[in-house]
């Protein structure tokens, strides 16, 4: 069974500056791949962004970033120039070929943007 | 506009009083699912669907039932519901291995 961790429930950070997250993931399977999504008070899943595993380039968007360690089964993700429209919950996401479109989450990390 | 929609998206019943929460989704995706959101516990999958007529258990199914009739629609149905069912539901859809469209997901407390 694929489990995914997220180690810190909760991180503030000043507007304007960096913060990482932390995911951790656990799986035998090969072929996967990773997301990160914001779920801000509105509670919508908003997908931030997504990692195909065989691809050994970061992906980004914008001022989101992930550094993807496969080895180390390490998905973190970095948000430069944070906003206030930032604040929410951060939750790393897993899925494989096999699984079809079922998705594996972590605990979440709340972000809290401050002026 | 391609969209999720849940109904309702509040609700406060009581323990043993069967309730349906519905799901409907605009864009023809064959895939659809539930979770429920838990604190700390980030969210896990009840049941889903991959068509019409096939439907199958995901991680937490218990107290749960689920049915796919029709392409568009997917309730999820809660026979006699319990405080710990008290969760943030979620219903998603998509094509078979494409990226997951969320609604906008339904508050339930059950006293």
């Amino acid at each position: 069974a694929q489990t995914v961790t997220q180690s810190q429930p909760e991180m503030s950070v000043q507007e304007a500056e960096t913060v990482t997250l932390s995911c951790t993931y656990d799986t035998s399977e090969n072929n996967y791949y990773l997301f990160w999504y914001k779920q801000p008070p509105s509670r919508q899943m908003i997908l931030v962004i997504r990692q195909e595993a065989y691809k050994q380039q970061n992906a980004t968007e914008n001022r989101f970033s992930v550094n993807f360690q496969k080895a180390a089964k390490s998905f973190s993700l970095k948000i430069s120039d944070s906003q206030l429209g930032d604040t929410a919950m951060y939750f790393c996401a897993f899925t494989h070929k096999a699984a079809g479109n079922k998705l594996t989450f972590g605990g979440g990390t709340r972000v809290l943007v401050k002026p | 506009e391609a969209q999720v929609t849940q109904n309702p998206r509040y609700l406060i019943t009581v323990t043993g009083k069967k309730l349906t929460v519905t799901c409907s989704q605009n864009m023809n995706h064959e895939y659809m699912s539930w979770y429920r959101q838990d604190p700390g516990l980030g969210l896990r999958q009840i049941y889903y669907s991959m068509n019409v007529e096939v439907t199958d258990k995901g991680d937490v199914p218990e107290g749960y039932k689920v049915s796919r009739k029709e392409k568009r629609n997917f309730p999820l149905i809660l026979e006699s519901p319990s405080p710990n069912q008290t969760s943030l539901y979620f219903c998603a859809s998509s094509h078979i291995n494409e990226k997951l469209l969320f609604g906008s997901g339904t508050q339930l407390s059950v006293l």
